[in-house]
């Protein structure tokens, strides 16, 4: 059965940075494409950023464009997430996802919460 | 980036069945049949329930079902019961090749 441990989460000030770390073990990671996704607290769920199997980059939000980096390292099984000039509507909930295709995520991590606040 | 439409809640007795609709567009829901929904309890990740419009992972109880028509996907949840009362979202992959959610819908079993 597939597993995602999200770790990195933490309290960060306006214009911080942190990187989230997600480690899958359960399945043949280098096979899939996985996915960031977050949740504001008492709000839905909002689409981060994407990675293909192979480290090609598949989408950012326009909301994190240009500040938050994915990437993966595929011989260590884990996905990162590298954000940059953290904003107060940064904070979330931030999982982790292993997609079915190129973006559908089909199995998530128990998340890491992220706060920004000074 | 645009979001697809959900009612806000939703609501049944124990035993009968309740529709969840998600509204969206050309682009998204009506372009193919990526469409998933998830199902989220207060705390906890959200947990795929149909993916591919219709199709359920081994595991899910096949009283949860999808359907499409158009630019609008459904999830029904047929012999309501009370572990059901949950968060529900539906996503669809877009032809920009990324992927939306839904505004999510909270299902409360009377």
């Amino acid at each position: 059965e597939a597993q995602l441990l999200e770790s990195g989460g933490n309290l960060v000030q306006p214009g911080g940075s942190l990187r989230l770390s997600c480690a899958a073990s359960g399945f043949t990671f280098s096979n899939h494409a996985m996915s960031w996704v977050r949740q504001a607290p008492g709000k839905g769920l909002e689409y981060v950023s994407a990675i293909g199997a192979s480290g090609d980059i598949i989408y950012y939000a326009d909301s994190v464009k240009g500040r938050f980096t994915i990437s993966r390292d595929n011989s260590k099984n884990t996905v990162y997430l590298q954000m940059n000039s953290l904003r107060v509507e940064d904070m979330a909930v931030y999982y982790c996802a292993k997609n079915r295709g190129p973006t559908s995520p089909d199995y998530w991590g128990q998340g890491t919460l992220v706060t920004v606040s000074s | 980036q645009s979001v697809l439409t959900q009612p806000a809640s939703v609501s049944g007795s124990p035993g009968q069945s309740i529709t969840i609709s998600c509204s969206g567009t050309s682009g998204d829901v009506g372009a193919h049949n990526y469409v998933s929904w998830y199902q989220q309890h207060p705390g906890k990740a959200p947990k795929v329930m149909i993916y591919d419009v219709s199709s359920r992972p081994s595991g899910v109880s096949d009283r949860f079902s999808g359907s499409k028509s158009g630019n609008t996907a459904s999830l029904t949840i047929s012999g309501l019961q009370a572990e059901d009362e949950a968060d529900y979202y539906c996503s669809s992959h877009t032809t920009r090749n990324s992927e939306v959610f839904g505004t999510g819908t909270k299902v409360t079993v009377l």
